[in-house]
């Protein structure tokens, strides 16, 4: 079964302090996507990354980098100078296809990790 | 651009009374939808999922049922709330994946954007 853990419950940081947040899956699937969130205090998920399982290529966007390690079965993210407006709870996630096996395509869900409150603190 | 509604956006409901949250999308055809339940403990439960008009899949028996009456819209009720039906209310939706899978095309087919929430407290 589809399984997401994201072992850090909480963290906190002092601003602009370098903060890794952990996600650790498991999925039978050979091809999957991972995913992370981000759920700041007004509770809209807004959509971060998305990395496929063929491309274990680290990925970085100003701020933000993503560490995919396929061998330990991990996808971290790590924020660097962190800052207040970055204290939120962020979530990653593991597609799921909703018919496996369909020699047509797989529309997808996702299977969420419980989630980590990072809290930057000035 | 698509954009994704819920209202109401928090309502304070009694035990036992009927529950109707509503969730539409603008700027998209043919989407995925879904409604997900952030309980305290901030875990996300995908509640409900749909493909297409009046195609409705559960994924946890509960208290709660799902409708999708329009393309873009979907709906999400209960004849009668319970306690435990309080929590944080997300719907999404993602485009639908109609054609052949190639190891690059099918990515685009899984993001999840959500809407605002609508926050649900029965007493």
């Amino acid at each position: 079964a589809q399984k997401v853990t994201q072992a850090q419950t909480e963290i906190s940081v002092v601003e602009k302090e370098d903060v890794t947040l952990d996600c650790v899956y498991e999925t039978r699937d050979t091809t999957y996507y991972l995913f992370w969130y981000k759920q700041p205090p007004s509770g809209e998920l807004v959509f971060l990354i998305r990395r496929n399982s063929f491309d274990e290529q680290n990925e970085i966007s100003g701020r933000y980098s993503w560490n995919f390690q396929k061998s330990t079965s991990s996808f971290n993210f790590t924020i660097t100078a962190s800052q207040v407006v970055d204290s939120a709870v962020y979530f990653c996630a593991l597609s799921e296809p909703f018919l496996r096996n369909s020699l047509r395509g797989s529309n997808y869900k996702l299977t969420f990790g419980k989630g980590t409150l990072l809290t930057v603190n000035p | 651009s698509q954009t994704i509604h819920q209202w109401p956006a928090t309502l304070v409901q009694p035990v036992g009374s009927p529950l109707s949250l509503e969730c539409t999308v603008e700027g998209t055809s043919n989407p995925n939808l879904y409604w997900y339940r952030q309980a305290a403990g901030r875990g996300l439960q995908l509640l409900f999922y749909s493909v297409g008009i009046g195609q409705i899949s559960s994924e946890v028996p509960q208290n709660l049922s799902a409708s999708r009456p329009q393309d873009r819209q979907f709906i999400l009720s209960s004849k009668k709330l319970l306690l435990s039906d309080s929590g944080f209310y997300l719907c999404a939706w993602s485009v639908r994946y109609q054609g052949a899978a190639t190891s690059g095309s099918a990515s685009s087919y899984n993001e999840q954007f959500f809407g605002p929430g609508t926050r649900l407290t029965v007493l």
